[in-house]
């Protein structure tokens, strides 16, 4: 069975350009989730997808980031413009969800960003 | 104060050695969730628990809900198992800041 697929895997761009980062779940898993991990902390909840739903977005910065998930598949994430705290790694993970059920995640290798 | 706290953040141990690794939070959860990361960044899963004890191979996770605490366990330990182990509590989803094992021969 594949894995979570996550592209690019580096990326390296200015403050104050964009970016967007692309996840493919496992086939089949319902519930998508994007993190951002920065260096030598735990990840950190960005945006939950049930199907092509949000259910929790609260800790997204919506100034200028934003995600979707088009037909409840594929996902990406978009930075509009890019500071320099941003730089960290970013992690799309999925599980096959449900409501009220909390089933264990798979991650995928993450998109490393540098804004320099 | 974190809602999720994890002790140690550095440990070191001898190949052999059995480890133990520690997570406390402060909120109510259904459930918590062991992941291992690898240099380089690849997390996996090694345990979603909300009771009692599971164990997997040279792994074991206990969880005590009254007490908001759980351990993992690595007995015989392998430089392998060198990695961060974080704890994620569900459904905030509100991870650790992750313990960083290294074990050597």
């Amino acid at each position: 069975e594949a894995g979570v697929a996550q592209s690019p895997r580096y990326k390296i761009i200015e403050k104050r350009q964009s970016v967007a980062f692309w996840c493919n779940p496992i086939s089949g898993h319902a519930t998508l989730y994007w993190y951002q991990q920065i260096l030598g902390q735990g990840p950190k909840l960005l945006i939950q997808f049930q199907n092509n739903g949000v259910v929790d977005d609260s800790q997204l910065p919506k100034d200028r980031f934003s995600a979707e998930r088009l037909k409840g598949v594929d996902s990406t994430l978009k930075i509009q413009p890019a500071k320099l705290e941003d730089s960290a790694v970013y992690l799309c993970a999925s599980s096959l969800g449900g409501s009220g059920s909390y089933n264990e995640q798979f991650f995928g290798p993450g998109t490393r960003l540098t804004v320099l | 104060k974190n809602e999720v706290e994890q002790s140690p953040q550095n440990l070191t141990a001898q190949e052999g050695e059995f480890i133990t690794i520690n997570c406390s939070y402060s909120v109510g959860i259904s459930a918590l969730h062991w992941l291992q990361q690898h240099p380089g960044g690849g997390i996996v899963s090694l345990f979603m628990l909300s009771s009692g004890k599971k164990k997997h191979g040279r792994l074991i996770a206990t969880i005590n809900i009254q007490e908001k605490h759980s351990s993992l366990h690595i007995t015989a330990s392998h430089p392998r198992d060198s990695a961060v182990y974080i704890c994620a509590v569900l459904p905030q989803l509100i991870f650790g800041t992750g313990t960083r094992l290294q074990v050597f021969p």
